[in-house]
């Protein structure tokens, strides 16, 4: 089973400011390598899938970078409606696993 | 516009079985790509993965830590997909949620139910 370790646990910012997540896997995971957004009492969204595309919809802001096992999620400036906890997700290899989320909350 | 919406028991006791359904609408999984799967979340911790069907009836996947425990079907005539899980103990409270994943397209859960959350408690 492939372990993605995601970091921080908890990224405290201020609105306007840069954000970036890790996700890193235990093996690789080639490009297969995505990234949810999920706020209070909603269930989760893509909003990068394949490591660096964009899904639809999803502002410019938001984009995914690496390969392998080392992946970003960077958020160039935060937006009120981007604090939210964000998870990373692999399909390279049965069984599909989840990293344990990283909290980017309101500093 | 594509939906999908999880029901059951809001309730269930300790070592009974829990049934789930998957009621979606906007795509068929007759057709070619198209997989629905379960996902769960503990109140208050991160997503795991449960289970998946797929268009094909032979490709089908579970969860390796809960695979004795879990029964995916679908009712392709019903756009139904039933998740059944034996064996309820309070770990397994958490929301439940299905989604959809397309091969060869965005291959990722896209979208996702509202869920729904079971508890089991005697």
């Amino acid at each position: 089973e492939i372990v993605l370790t995601q970091s921080p646990a908890t990224l405290s910012l201020s609105p306007g400011e840069r954000a970036t997540l890790s996700c890193r896997a235990s093996q690789s995971v080639s490009t297969y390598l995505g990234w949810y957004q999920q706020k209070p009492g909603q269930a989760p969204r893509v909003v990068i899938y394949d490591a660096v595309n964009r899904a639809t919809g999803i502002p410019a802001r938001f984009s995914g970078s690496g390969s392998g096992t080392d992946f970003t999620l960077t958020i160039s400036s935060l937006e009120p409606e981007d604090f939210a906890v964000y998870y990373c997700q692999q399909r390279s290899n049965w069984p599909l696993t989840f990293g344990g989320g990283t909290k980017v909350e309101i500093k | 516009q594509i939906t999908l919406k999880e029901s059951g028991p809001t309730l269930v006791k300790p070592t009974q079985t829990l049934t789930l359904t998957c009621t979606f609408s906007g795509f068929s999984l007759s057709t070619y790509g198209v997989r629905v799967g379960w996902i769960r979340q503990p109140p208050g911790k991160a997503l795991e993965w449960l289970a998946i069907i797929s268009w094909d009836d032979d490709d089908t996947h579970y969860s390796p830590s809960l695979r004795t425990r879990l029964t995916i079907t679908k009712d392709t005539s019903k756009n139904q997909v039933v998740l059944t899980m034996t064996n309820m103990d309070p770990e397994d409270t958490a929301t439940y949620y299905c989604a959809r994943r397309v091969v060869a397209a965005i291959d990722w859960f896209d979208p996702w139910g509202q869920g729904t959350l079971v508890t089991v408690s005697s």
